[in-house]
């Protein structure tokens, strides 16, 4: 069956360090793949988007890769700051269809 | 408005009553989807809009669960006889253009969470 996985396990991480979260995938051929800030009692927020022809993808302090061979994208939050603290969500599109498929999130909390 | 806009925000029901959520996309956007957030988890989704036209509903969990979107604006989710497994949070989010071509990012209402007693 299609399945997404992120770190289950909270991520706690220095202010200034750069924070790596893993999203796997199985079973899936996405065209894209989507990033998501969800913030307590709060709807997601979009971050980024990044293609499957696209290796990388940068906005700001934000870094979104994508490997379509290890079905795995890594997201980067560099010079973190404990406002960077949340739950982060990523998603994807099975080709063709209309719904989306969230992971479950990572939680991240930045300490000062 | 600006964003996606849902009410109620909070809504406690007694387990076999029925309860309406809504939600006022962006508007000018075609694509509208619902989803269900139990607590720690990721958004599932339940259903999908395109304009008026429900063009997937394959992730409402029974025939309890049903949703309209009449006017391709305001859409309201609907849960008959609701059980106590039905309490979660109830996102929807609507993005500018329709699916499946689209790969348009979603903007997300912040919910309405529904306790069942």
């Amino acid at each position: 069956s299609q399945k997404i996985e992120q770190n289950s396990e909270a991520l706690n991480i220095q202010e200034g360090k750069t924070a790596t979260l893993t999203c796997n995938y199985t079973n899936y051929s996405p065209a894209y793949l989507q990033w998501y800030r969800q913030d307590p009692g709060r709807g997601p927020v979009f971050l980024l988007l990044i293609r499957e022809n696209e290796k990388e993808k940068r906005k700001e302090r934000l870094k979104v890769t994508f490997d379509t061979t290890l079905k795995q994208s890594l997201f980067h939050i560099t010079a973190s700051q404990p406002a960077d603290s949340a739950t982060y969500l990523c998603a994807l599109d099975p080709t063709g269809g209309f719904k989306t498929i969230f992971g479950a999130g990572t939680r991240l909390f930045v300490k000062a | 408005g600006a964003g996606v806009s849902q009410s109620p925000r909070y809504k406690v029901a007694k387990r076999g009553q029925d309860v309406a959520l809504r939600c006022d996309p962006i508007s000018g956007h075609v694509s509208l989807f619902w989803y269900q957030q139990a607590l720690g988890q990721g958004p599932e989704f339940l259903t999908y809009f395109q304009n008026e036209a429900q063009l997937d509903k394959s992730g409402l969990p029974s025939d309890r669960f049903f949703a309209e979107r009449p006017e391709g604006s305001v859409s309201t989710l609907k849960i008959q006889r609701t059980q106590q497994e039905d309490s979660a949070v109830y996102l929807c989010a609507s993005s500018l253009r329709g699916r499946p071509v689209s790969n348009q990012p979603q903007h997300f209402g912040d919910g309405t969470r529904l306790s069942i007693l």
